[in-house]
């Protein structure tokens, strides 16, 4: 058990939906990540927080947005949701740069 | 861009040794490895600084070299539970800092 959770751990939606997924760190984290790992492919860093800021942003698509929040939980909304979002979004969490925290994962299909 | 992993995929016979090769085409840093099981999230298996600090895990061990922005991960005697696909990590700099992942390694260890 890393200490990170995810929620939902699946999630079944259609095209052009809207969903949001769950993360809470570990006990003491202050960074948060987020990355899209699709089947049998790698992890694609998506965005960084840090204490509740924005610390940095990889490719992630203008219909994902996400936020920290001041009990540090983050959350990742992805709207207008297309065939090729079915993913695994994982969330991570670390106190040092470097040693992450994975979450189980959350994996979402789009029919 | 992401580091590049070699080789993509390797099959192994338990006690066999193998050896995971991480190139950046930028200079690195600090390097760190993941290993991800089958339907599970990566797992942190260690830390590699400049100067070749590092911390092993079991029989995998790990080198640096920063000239050739190069590291490579050292798995002796493997074990059939070293199965699994083996990340590098780094944290890259161009105007912000973003924790990306090279493009994975698969190993398989046969009994």
């Amino acid at each position: 058990d890393s200490g990170v959770t995810q929620t939902p751990k699946h999630l079944i939606t259609a095209t052009g939906q809207r969903v949001t997924l769950r993360c809470s760190p570990r006990s003491g984290d202050l960074s948060v990540y987020w990355y899209q790992q699709s089947l049998d492919q790698g992890l694609q860093f998506l965005i960084q927080y840090y204490n509740g800021e924005e610390r940095a942003k990889g490719n992630i698509l203008e219909r994902f947005s996400a936020q920290q929040f001041p009990d540090l939980h983050s959350e990742l909304n992805l709207s207008s949701l297309e065939l090729g979002d079915s993913a695994l979004y994982f969330c991570a969490s670390s106190v040092s740069v470097g040693e992450l925290f994975f979450g189980e994962g959350s994996r979402l299909t789009v029919l | 861009q992401q580091p590049v992993q070699s080789p993509q995929a390797v099959i192994l016979r338990e006690g066999e040794d193998a050896v995971i090769n991480c190139s950046s085409s930028k200079a690195l840093y600090s390097v760190h490895w993941y290993r991800q099981k089958h339907g599970e999230a990566p797992v942190f298996l260690m830390i590699l600084l400049k100067g070749g600090e590092q911390k092993g895990h079991e029989k995998i061990s790990a080198s640096f070299n920063e000239k050739k922005q190069q590291s490579s991960l050292y798995l002796t005697a493997s074990q059939l539970s070293y199965s699994g696909t083996y990340f590098c990590g780094t944290e890259r700099h161009s105007g912000t800092y973003k924790y990306i992942f090279g493009t994975g390694t698969r190993l398989k260890v046969l009994a």
